[in-house]
């Protein structure tokens, strides 16, 4: 079975940093892209980054470009999001979230979603 | 990238069929067979439902269909149950700087 859990949310002031974490079981995870997609309160959900099978290929919405690094470590099956200069607007659940293939920039969707861990940017 | 436009919502009684419309540019929607359709029910994390247009995963209701023609794609939802009852998101492939935009979001209620 599938499982992906995040941790690492929080209430954080503006402008610091947070790091997230999923920890990933169930099927080959050096096999497959990830993708960290968010909900902000009451919203649509947003793709946030995403990252290829072997980190070879990176990408990141225009929002966070610059301040969020997307990063995994295959041999612990753990994907992570450092997120820097945090915003009111970054507050949201944040989802960690399996892509269907090995390449982040495919388009193909994502299959299997965790239950998302909640980020809070506020004074 | 501007999101995809649905509908806010759609109704309809058990049994019946509802479809929900997803509209883009050709830039994403129309430019591309990469469409899938996404279930959510409150509190709960998003359900793939739908792939590449058409496809439904392993385990999704055959009660759920998905088709594309031009620059909009559409979810139908045959045989309404009351567990169809949730948000609904679609979201496509784009040539834009981000690879993925998602819809607005569709609420589904059964009467």
């Amino acid at each position: 079975e599938v499982q992906l859990v995040e941790s690492g949310g929080g209430l954080v002031q503006p402008g610091r940093s947070l790091r997230l974490s999923c920890a990933a079981s169930g099927f080959t995870f050096d096999d497959y892209a990830m993708h960290w997609v968010r909900q902000a309160p009451g919203k649509g959900l947003e793709w946030v980054s995403g990252i290829s099978w072997n980190s070879g290929s990176i990408g990141y919405a225009d929002s966070v470009k610059g301040r969020f690094t997307i990063s995994r470590d295959n041999a612990k099956n753990s994907l992570y999001l450092q997120m820097n200069s945090l915003r009111a607007e970054d507050t949201a659940l944040y989802y960690c979230a399996k892509g269907r293939g090995y390449s982040y920039g495919y388009g193909d969707g994502f299959d299997y979603w965790g239950q998302g861990t909640l980020v809070t940017v506020s004074s | 990238q501007s999101a995809l436009t649905q509908p806010a919502s759609v109704s309809g009684s058990p049994g019946q069929s509802i479809t929900i419309s997803c509209t883009g540019t050709s830039s994403d929607v129309g430019g591309y067979n990469y469409v899938s359709w996404y279930q959510q029910h409150p509190g709960k994390a998003p359900k793939l439902m739908i792939y590449e247009v058409s496809n439904r995963p392993s385990g999704v209701s055959n009660r759920f269909s998905g088709s594309k023609s031009g620059n909009t794609a559409s979810l139908t939802i045959s045989g309404l149950q009351a567990e169809d009852e949730a948000d609904y998101y679609c979201s496509s492939y784009t040539s834009s700087s981000a690879p993925y935009v998602f819809g607005t979001g569709t609420k589904v209620t059964v009467l």
